[in-house]
Parts: C-alpha cells; sequence; structure tokens
C-alpha cells in the first residue's frame, strides 16, 4: 500500500542554518506530495504542495521537488528562523478526493 | 484561520465511558476525514465521508463510529473508552471532486484525555 517516510527527528538548528527534511514515498500510479506545518498548539496547515513529477512547490522560504526518480520529496529552506519551530509532516495522496497518507513527522526546533 | 471548527477543544473523561466529538467543515466543503493524532502512531486516517455517505475507512476501530449530517457537518463517536484511545483528534474538510486539489483543511483539534 502506499506510504511516507519521514526522517526520525528532532532537528535541531541554530538560528541562519540550512535545513533539510527528507521524505520518501511508496506509491502506485502517480501521488500528488505534500508538506504540512503543525505549530504548538495548533492543527495542521498546509505548507506546500506538488501535484506532478519535477514540480517545485514553495512557500514562506521553503522548498521541495517531486522527484519520481528516487521517490523523493525533501523539504529544504535556505535560513530557517526560531518561528519556524513546529513539526513538518510530509504526505500523499494517490487521487483527488480520498484521505492524505501521512509521515510520522518531524520535529523542528530553532535556537537563536 | 483554516474554516473548519472541533468542538470541544479538550476533553476529560474515565474509561468505559463514551464521546462525542463535532466538527463543522468550511462553507461548501463535502468531504470531512477524521484522524487520530498520537506520540507512537503519529496521524492515522480514521475515516472519510462525502456529502453524508461514508467514502473511505481506515484504522477505525469498531467501537468508533462516525456520520455526517445533511448541514454537513460530522461527528465522531467514541465508546467503551480505553486509556490507549487519548489522542488529539482531527477533522479536516475538503472541497468537491471537480475542484479538488489534494488540500485537506484541519481544524485544531479535539484533546481526549481518558483516565
Amino acid at each position: 500500500g502506499n506510504s511516507v517516510t519521514q526522517m526520525e527527528g528532532p532537528v535541531t538548528l541554530s538560528e541562519e542554518a540550512f535545513l533539510t527534511i527528507n521524505c520518501t514515498y511508496t506509491a502506485t500510479g502517480y501521488p500528488s506530495l505534500f508538506w504540512y506545518v503543525q505549530y504548538p498548539g495548533e492543527g495542521l496547515q498546509l505548507l506546500l504542495k506538488a501535484t506532478k513529477a519535477d514540480d517545485k512547490g514553495s512557500n514562506k522560504g521553503f522548498e521541495a521537488t517531486y522527484r519520481k526518480e528516487t521517490t523523493s520529496f525533501h523539504l529544504e529552506k535556505g535560513s530557517v528562523q526560531v518561528s519556524d519551530s513546529a513539526v513538518y509532516f510530509c504526505a500523499l495522496s494517490d487521487r483527488g478526493g480520498t484521505a492524505l497518507i501521512f509521515g510520522k513527522g518531524t520535529t523542528l526546533s530553532v535556537s537563536s | 484561520d483554516s474554516g473548519v471548527t472541533q468542538t470541544p477543544k479538550h476533553l476529560i473523561t474515565a474509561t468505559g465511558q463514551r464521546v462525542t466529538l463535532r466538527c463543522s467543515p468550511r462553507s461548501g466543503d463535502l468531504s470531512v476525514y477524521w484522524y487520530q493524532q498520537s506520540l507512537d502512531q503519529g496521524l492515522q486516517f480514521l475515516i472519510q465521508y462525502y456529502n453524508g455517505e461514508e467514502r473511505a475507512k481506515g484504522n477505525i476501530l469498531e467501537r468508533f463510529s462516525a456520520q455526517q449530517f445533511p448541514d454537513l457537518h460530522s461527528e465522531l463517536n467514541l465508546s467503551s473508552l480505553e486509556l490507549g484511545d487519548s489522542a488529539l483528534y482531527f477533522c479536516a474538510s475538503s472541497g468537491t471532486s471537480g475542484s479538488y486539489t489534494g488540500e485537506l483543511f484541519f481544524g485544531e483539534g479535539s484533546r481526549l484525555t481518558v483516565l
């Protein structure tokens, strides 16, 4: 079945450091891929998405490229801020109208 | 604000009891999804409703049930509660299949504590 694997956390960085959170997936067909973010005490918010191979999703300085050949969708940011401290979830959807399948989440902690 | 409203935000109850969690989706969204978030299991999909009909089932226990009403709000019923049911329960909604982009809009969750 479809699944998403994320790197284990927590990830601890200093402000302005470079961030990479790895995500790989297993799916039949051509899923859509997502990164969601959960700030403390809040629900999940969509951070970015990509719907086909080689698409790059970007938002708030974060980027991720849909790599079909490596079945990956790694999240990157060039310079993290303290306000980026949150839990990040990689997810996939195998077709429209179905539930998202999430990875276990990666906790990011950024210190000043 | 995602537009998805969940009540109650916090709930403390005892083992063996029954609770009902309520969700109002974004205006116009026909699909409602329920997820359970626990520390050890991560985000687990429970069940999906589309315009009042059950659309898909995930890892939902037989002690749990849900429904979606004509006004599109949904309720998740948890019965014979066990300590292990303590978790954050999220509701999410999405648009009609014609405009579906894959994005789900999440509420802030209902935190259930079973003592």
